[in-house]
């Protein structure tokens, strides 16, 4: 079973941020907290991971709270592109396995 | 680089029927896995494979099903005899496996129908 928990959708205006929640309150001190997105028809395409502190690159930023049970991915200048499948993983450090879940329907309007 | 290469992108054929798909992952990468993705159960992984050795099998359905790695830039999934309820789109992953740390590199999928 997924140990997280998103929004099954969300509507963002194109140019504006989008911040995609996350909750994983059961999460463990060794596990990591991945996003991937999958736009239709495409293979899973890998944003961001963080175990504890904020991170950022070219695509998105997440933000991750203190007590590490919930993230935020945020896309800072959305565009129609960005549309897609946003899945929040856990993941134990050291282990291979991603456990997906249903993920967050994020659809960008003009 | 590529990128994760699989082939075919789109195959079709008559249930009994033999399926291969095929997998190139990234050069370098020691990691490769194989997903079935449906409406109905989402993403599912059927098999792991380190350093071209089968890890974790326990996701493939049945019998039917099988995997090979024979070198480290090649992998096969085989279906026989094929089904209806096997028409999915099929992923092949590869990562480097380094400590704590590993990203899934996904390749562009095949969509398998089974009539």
């Amino acid at each position: 079973d997924a140990k997280t928990t998103q929004p099954p959708s969300m509507d963002c205006a194109e140019g504006r941020a989008a911040n995609l929640p996350c909750n994983h309150s059961t999460i463990s001190g060794n596990e990591y907290v991945y996003w991937y997105r999958q736009i239709h028809s495409q293979g899973p395409q890998y944003i961001i991971h963080g175990l504890k502190n904020n991170e950022t690159n070219e695509m998105a930023s997440l933000i991750i709270t203190e007590d590490r049970k919930s993230s935020t991915l945020i896309l800072p200048h959305a565009t129609l592109r960005d549309t897609a499948v946003y899945y929040c993983i856990v993941r134990v450090g050291g282990n291979y396995q991603l456990i997906w879940g249903a993920g967050t329907k994020l659809i960008i309007k003009p | 680089d590529a990128g994760v290469i699989q082939s075919p992108r789109h195959e079709v054929t008559e249930m009994g029927q033999e399926v291969t798909l095929r997998c190139k992952p990234i050069s370098g990468h020691n990691s490769l896995f194989w997903y079935r993705q449906t409406m109905m159960r989402g993403l599912e992984l059927l098999i792991y494979f380190n350093n071209n050795v089968p890890i974790d099998d326990s996701g493939m359905p049945e019998d039917r099903f099988s995997a090979k790695m024979p070198n480290a830039s090649f992998s096969t999934l085989k279906i026989q005899p094929s089904e209806p309820r096997d028409s999915a789109v099929y992923f092949c992953a590869s990562s480097l496996t380094s400590g704590y740390q590993e990203t899934q590199y996904f390749g562009p999928g095949t969509r398998l129908l089974v009539l």
